[in-house]
């Protein structure tokens, strides 16, 4: 079983529709939780990044984890175009110098 | 803005020769920077730990003698490929976390596609 699983897709959805994006873990060490979004031949950026379980909004972007299922999600509410880019999720067990193990990206696409 | 600079954006270059990529934290300092593999439509594959000072820590299956890298100040890192081959092509990211933080995310370089011919 690798460490972090994640649908690769590709995912297509309609321009303002609702995103769901999903990572499965099995190290129920791991306490940082991150979102990365990369475009093609760019490196990933980070979307947003969570502490242990529970939600964090920000503006369009929802992080939502659920550590007892060892489950986290992303939304992307209305999403765009311009959202369309590959999603890796990603984890840590604690400090800075800890390895962040990543999942192997979601390719999404959204139609306008 | 960006906050790791990552240079060149791309290079092509001959079976045999080396080259040097270098990673640069911006506007903060950075004891650790890291070092990642990206194949066509996969994940980013940890090469090596590179630490401010000290000598570099290589993932296993990374040959340390090829991928060499230098971590001489607490904002440049520099990998170098030394005889590059075909199969050294690939997307070469790197990355850093601030200094002195309990945790803080990673922040990525733009990448450098090498081509060797």
């Amino acid at each position: 079983q690798k460490e972090v699983e994640q649908d690769p897709g590709p995912l297509s959805v309609p321009e303002g529709a609702i995103v769901s994006l999903n990572c499965t873990y099995s190290n129920s060490a791991f306490q940082y939780f991150m979102w990365y979004r990369q475009y093609s031949r760019k490196g990933p950026e980070l979307l947003m990044y969570t502490y242990s379980s529970g939600n964090k909004e920000d503006g369009r972007f929802t992080a939502q984890v659920d550590k007892s299922s060892k489950y986290i999600s992303l939304f992307i509410r209305d999403s765009q175009p311009s959202d369309s880019a590959t999603y890796l999720c990603a984890m840590s067990e604690g400090t800075s110098y800890d390895k962040v193990i990543f999942g192997p990206g979601t390719s999404l696409s959204v139609i306008p | 803005g960006a906050v790791v600079s990552q240079h060149p954006s791309w290079v092509i270059c001959k079976s045999g020769t080396s080259v040097k990529i270098e990673c640069r934290s911006l506007d903060f300092q950075a004891t650790t920077m890291f070092w990642y593999r990206q194949f066509p439509k996969q994940s980013l594959m940890l090469m090596a730990t590179s630490n401010e000072g000290s000598k570099a820590t290589y993932e296993q299956g990374v040959e340390k003698d090829k991928f060499l890298i230098n971590h001489a100040s607490l904002t440049l890192s520099t990998l170098t490929v030394t005889s590059a081959h075909p199969e050294d092509s690939s997307f070469y990211i790197c990355s850093a976390s601030r200094r002195n933080r309990a945790f803080s995310p990673l922040h990525f370089g733009n990448g450098t596609r090498l081509t060797v011919t």
